[in-house]
């Protein structure tokens, strides 16, 4: 489809296990970001990439989590170690980047419907 | 970012306006006004953004005060499937974009 597209839709996991998520932006959508959202609170803010770089990683809550992003495209965001805290739906967005030739840019960000993750 | 300020929920009958208030009192010059809403289950979507001029697309109207201290999202005819938690977020534009900050923003729930 022509929208975000992540997955798995659903996670299960045993504690200390790692898990991978994935995220495939918008064709053409330069920025990507990773947030996440535990039950019953808001949109916390993890990692914003602009093409294959990191340049803010603030929300990143512990060194058992990193994401990467390779080829301008596809994202994976990789929890090591998943602790029972980590329970929540992690959300993906991309946006255009400022000056792409052609493109409207209106500084939008198109949101994923998220995977959901949950540590036992 | 600047700091925005919305109320915890909000009731509306359907087919009738939902006028959703924002705070945004610190807001500088160039930065811009936001609205997204998040339905149930689903990830966040952008509704509209301004400057300092009253903006309207297909989904909804935004009106900001001419000291841009706060604004106004407009839904002129609610539905139930506009229940929604309605953020509100100020950022600036031409950055390298960086993140949107979410607070916690109002839950508009739609009675028939």
């Amino acid at each position: 489809g022509a929208g975000v597209s992540q997955s798995p839709s659903n996670k299960v996991t045993e504690k200390g296990k790692d898990v991978e998520l994935r995220c495939d932006p918008i064709s053409g959508h330069t920025a990507l970001y990773w947030y996440r959202q535990s039950l019953g609170q808001g949109l916390e803010f993890l990692i914003y990439f602009q093409g294959n770089s990191a340049p803010d990683k603030s929300g990143l809550p512990s060194d058992r989590f990193s994401a990467e992003r390779t080829g301008g495209s596809v994202s994976t965001l990789t929890i090591q170690r998943t602790q029972q805290e980590d329970s929540a739906v992690y959300l993906c967005a991309s946006s255009f980047h400022r000056g792409t030739s052609g493109t409207t840019n209106t500084g939008e960000l198109f949101f994923g419907e998220g995977s959901r993750l949950t540590v036992l | 970012d600047a700091k925005t300020t919305q109320p915890p929920s909000m009731d509306c009958a359907e087919g009738r306006a939902a006028n959703l208030p924002c705070n945004h009192s610190t807001i500088s010059g160039n930065e811009y006004v936001y609205w997204y809403r998040q339905i149930h289950s689903q990830g966040p979507q952008y509704i509209i953004h301004g400057l300092k001029n009253n903006e309207t697309n297909e989904m909804a109207s935004l009106i900001i005060t001419e000291d841009r201290k706060s604004s106004t999202l407009i839904l002129p005819h609610a539905t139930l499937r506009d229940t929604a938690v309605y953020y509100c977020i100020v950022r600036l534009r031409g950055t390298s974009y960086g993140k949107l900050t979410f607070g916690q923003g109002t839950i508009l729930t739609v009675h028939p």
